[in-house]
Order: structure tokens, then sequence, then C-alpha cells
């Protein structure tokens, strides 16, 4: 399996424009999570899907983003209009049904907004 | 409010020592802790995933313990490598919530 995919692995933009990133989970797992990670806050789950539904999505931190997963193998993070603040490094994970089971890590997006 | 709590914030240690981590958390009701291990530039990987029954897990040379009555953790890390350098993150989880902790970050010397 070539695990979690995320797509593009580097992202830079100028502030107020559009910001798509892309996960592939890993097939048969049926929970998929966003992440953020920054040095100053740390990581950070943004949302978490299960069976293609969000399930938590509290840690989205205003209406500019956005998350989808409109099939169990295809999830997407937008931030509409980006901000220099939105810069960090976007993590998808995947896992079976639920938080009792091990998350596996994509290799992240590093994400600047100039 | 459910926080998690890392000690110490960093720490460097000589090749072939041992370390331990700490993790205190007062995220309620709990449903199971985990340790991740992130090397610079890459996702977390999971190292160990503890319920409330289990006391210690080991993956190798890393070994948590927990204590759901004081609401501890610690990941013990013996005769250490210099690919053990990394970042340790401790999260725990309640119900569908995630809370996690800041990471210790651990420099192995040779």
């Amino acid at each position: 399996d070539a695990g979690v995919i995320q797509s593009p692995r580097h992202e830079v933009t100028e502030m107020g424009q559009e910001v798509t990133l892309r996960c592939k989970p890993i097939s048969g797992h049926n929970s998929l999570f966003w992440y953020r990670q920054t040095m100053m806050r740390g990581l950070e789950l943004l949302i978490y899907f299960n069976n293609n539904v969000p399930i938590d999505d509290s840690g989205m931190p205003e209406d500019r983003f956005s998350a989808k997963m409109p099939n169990a193998s295809f999830s997407t993070l937008k931030i509409q209009p980006s901000e220099p603040r939105d810069s960090a490094v976007y993590f998808c994970a995947s896992s079976y049904p639920g938080l009792a089971y091990e998350q596996y890590f994509g290799p992240g997006t590093r994400l600047t907004v100039t | 409010k459910n926080q998690v709590e890392q000690s110490p914030q960093s720490l460097i240690i000589l090749e072939g020592k041992n370390c331990t981590l700490q993790c205190n958390y007062t995220v309620s009701p709990f449903s199971n802790l985990r340790w991740y291990k992130q090397d610079t530039g890459r996702g977390p990987v999971s190292l160990t995933i503890m319920t409330f029954s289990e006391n210690t897990k080991s993956n190798g040379r890393y070994t948590a313990t927990l204590d759901a009555d004081t609401k501890q953790s610690s990941l013990h890390i013996t005769a250490s490598q210099l690919s053990d350098s990394a970042s340790y993150i401790c999260v725990v989880s309640s119900d569908y919530k995630l809370s996690f902790g800041a990471g210790t970050t651990v420099t192995v010397r040779a």
C-alpha cells in the first residue's frame, strides 16, 4: 500500500488566493482526519470524517476553511481566501472507523501564504 | 478544559542512554492515549495506543506507561539511537475529541 497520499507537497500562494489541498486515504480506512501543524500551536485537528460524513469540524478555524469527502478515496481541504496566518503544514491521516485505531499520516503539505 | 501537558519541552541525551518523557492530562472522559514520533519534515508515526485498562505497552525500545488514576503517562526510550532524534507527541482522545500535547523534542548525540 502506498500509504496516505497528499498533494501538493508544497504550495506557495499569495494572500487572497484560493488553495486546495488533496488527500487519498489508505484503502479500507473509513476515517479521515485533517490536521494543521505550526510551531506556535503544535498539531491541531481541523476536521474528522467517518464514512465520508463530517463528525467533528469544531477545529476548523473559520468559514474560510472548508473540507469535503465526496467518496471513500478522496478528500479536499480548501482555504478561500487564504491569509498569511494560514501558513502551516497540513496533514491528512486515515484509520479504521473511530478513534480507537492507529492513524496513519500522510507526508503533509507545506503551505506558505505571502 | 481538556489539556495535555508534556515535559520536558526538549532534552539532549547521549547515544545508548535511556530517557523518559512525561505526559499529564486532564481530558475527561478518557478513551485512549497515544504516543507519536515525528521526524523533522515528516508526518507523525504512531508508537503506542493505550486504553484505560492498559498500564504498559511496548514497541521495540519504546515503552509507554499509563496511570489512569493520576492521569499520567510516560514514554521510556531504552538504549537510545541517533534515529530516535525526533519530536514525541502525546495525544489523548475523549469520545470523538482529540487533545494534543505540545511535544518533547529529543536530540540524541553520538
